[in-house]
């Protein structure tokens, strides 16, 4: 069962328009919640995080919207710029006092974003 | 400021070799140790997590095992690799936070 879903495999945003990414998650334990971005035959590399008792986080051109009720988060890209094309994986953990997230990451599929010029 | 290292980058190995991929981490110490596997087109999975020497948690059973013989050094092994062992192995660390940060991974092809 995967509590985790990022329901996109891919998407495609015009070069300086805004990239929206999605996830929905279903173990209503999660409570705080990351963003990766992953260049093929790399490791993926953290972008943002944010926690359960926030609705919003903002840094630079990335910001992460959490709606608890609907179990939903997603990033928004403002602008979007060539560079930006990659993989990006949204993921969760039981919180950062409940072991220090000794019980590693629950992962999504990922999203493949692409930036057109 | 730490950095992580992980080797080789790709590896190729016949069916019922055995496997070892070493990871060390530096510039910090006692850190949470983990090793996920990206299979093809499915997202990473956790397999195993360690929060001190010897001290190891699989989260899959499977065919691998893993061992931290010293802090900043994580080893993941198999004695007989096979052919769905295949994917793209990560190794991450965290300072005792949610926040994990990743290698370079290993390309991992059992033919």
């Amino acid at each position: 069962d995967q509590q985790v879903k990022q329901n996109s495999p891919s998407l495609s945003v015009q070069e300086g328009r805004i990239s929206i990414l999605n996830c929905d998650y279903t173990n209503s334990m999660f409570d705080y919640f990351l963003w990766y971005k992953k260049y093929p035959a790399e490791g993926p590399t953290f972008l943002i995080s944010i926690s359960s008792i926030k609705d919003k986080n903002e840094d630079g051109r990335f910001t992460v919207f959490l709606n608890k009720s609907a179990k939903h988060l997603s990033l928004h890209i403002v602008p979007s710029q060539p560079g930006d094309s990659a993989v990006y994986f949204c993921a969760a953990s039981g919180g950062m006092y409940s072991g220090g997230g000794a019980d590693g990451l629950t992962f999504g599929k990922g999203t493949h974003l692409i930036i057109q010029p | 400021s730490q950095t992580i290292h992980q080797w080789p980058a790709t590896l190729v190995q016949p069916v019922g070799s055995p496997l070892s991929l070493e990871c060390t981490v530096e510039g910090t110490s006692n850190p949470n140790l983990y090793w996920y596997r990206q299979a093809a087109g499915r997202g990473l999975q956790l397999l195993f997590y360690s929060i001190g020497i010897d001290q190891i948690s699989s989260e899959v059973p499977q065919n691998l095992s893993a061992s931290r013989p010293q802090d900043r050094q994580f080893i993941l092994s198999s004695k007989k690799l096979l052919l769905s062992d295949s994917g793209f192995y990560l190794c991450a660390w965290s300072p005792k936070t949610d926040i994990q940060y990743f290698g370079a991974g290993t390309r991992l092809s059992v033919l």
